[in-house]
C-alpha cells in the first residue's frame, strides 16, 4: 500500500504538476497547524493553517489535509508554479507553548 | 502595515564585538518572538515576549540579551558570541499569545556571521 507520514527532505516535480508535501508532528495534544513557505533569503510566510477540529481546508491552489490517527499533516499544491520553490515547514502548537517547526522540505519545480 | 521589519539584514561581528539586532511592528500584536535557523534547519525559538515581559527563555545563553523597549519593538543584544552564533535570527510577532489562533508574522531576518 502506499505510505503515509513519509517527510521527504526534497520534491522535485514539473510545473504544472500537484505536488504533496508531508509532515509527521509530535504531540498529540497539538490543536493547530499551520504550513509556512521559505524562500532564499527570506523569512517563513504564512500559506494556509488548519485547528484540530478539521481534516481538510482548502486555500487558492493550496489544500492542507490533517490526520489525527496517525498524526500527519500533508500540503497539496494544485498546478505547481516556477514561483512555488521554497522550503515548506509544518508548525504545531500546544496550548500554552510557542509555534514549534517540523523538519522543512525543499520544493524544486522545473519548467 | 502588515510587515515585520529586521535590521541590519546582514551583520558580521568579531567574537569581542557588541551588537543589535531590530525587530519593528506595527500591526498592534501583542506577543513579540525571536527565532534562531541554521542552515537547512527549522526554526528554533530562543524568546517570546507578551506586552513587553519577557515569558518564555528557551535556555538561551546570557551572550544574547532580549529587550522589549515599547510593544512595537524587539532587540536582541549580542555580546562575546562564538562562529557557531552565525545563523538567521528572525523575529515574528502575533496578534495572540503564542498565535494559537492566526500564527506568527515573520520578518526577513537578519543573517549573522561571528568571525
Amino acid at each position: 500500500g502506499e505510505s503515509v507520514g513519509l517527510h521527504l527532505p526534497t520534491l522535485s516535480v514539473q510545473e504544472g504538476d500537484n505536488s504533496i508535501i508531508n509532515c509527521a508532528y509530535s504531540n498529540s495534544a497539538s490543536d493547530y497547524f499551520i504550513w509556512y513557505k521559505q524562500e532564499s533569503g527570506k523569512g517563513p510566510q504564512f500559506i494556509i493553517d488548519i485547528r484540530s477540529n478539521m481534516d481538510k481546508r482548502q486555500g487558492q491552489r493550496v489544500t492542507v489535509l490533517l490526520n489525527k490517527t496517525v498524526k500527519h499533516l500533508s500540503l497539496q499544491i494544485a498546478a505547481t508554479q516556477p514561483g512555488d520553490s521554497a522550503v515548506y515547514f509544518c508548525a504545531e502548537t500546544v496550548p500554552g507553548t510557542a509555534l514549534i517547526f517540523g523538519k522543512g522540505t525543499t520544493l524544486s519545480v522545473s519548467s | 502595515d502588515t510587515e515585520v521589519t529586521q535590521t541590519p539584514k546582514h551583520l558580521v561581528m568579531g567574537m569581542t564585538n557588541k551588537k543589535s539586532l531590530k525587530c519593528e511592528q506595527h500591526m498592534g500584536h501583542r506577543a513579540m518572538y525571536w527565532y534562531k535557523q541554521k542552515a537547512k534547519k527549522p526554526p528554533e525559538l530562543m524568546f517570546v515576549y507578551s506586552y513587553e515581559k519577557l515569558s518564555i527563555n528557551e535556555s538561551v545563553p546570557s551572550r544574547f540579551s532580549p529587550e522589549c523597549p515599547n510593544s512595537s519593538l524587539l532587540n536582541l543584544h549580542l555580546h562575546a558570541l562564538q562562529p557557531e552564533d552565525s545563523a538567521l535570527y528572525l523575529c515574528a510577532s502575533s496578534q495572540d499569545y503564542l498565535g494559537q489562533n492566526y500564527g506568527y508574522t515573520f520578518g526577513s531576518g537578519t543573517r549573522l556571521t561571528v568571525v
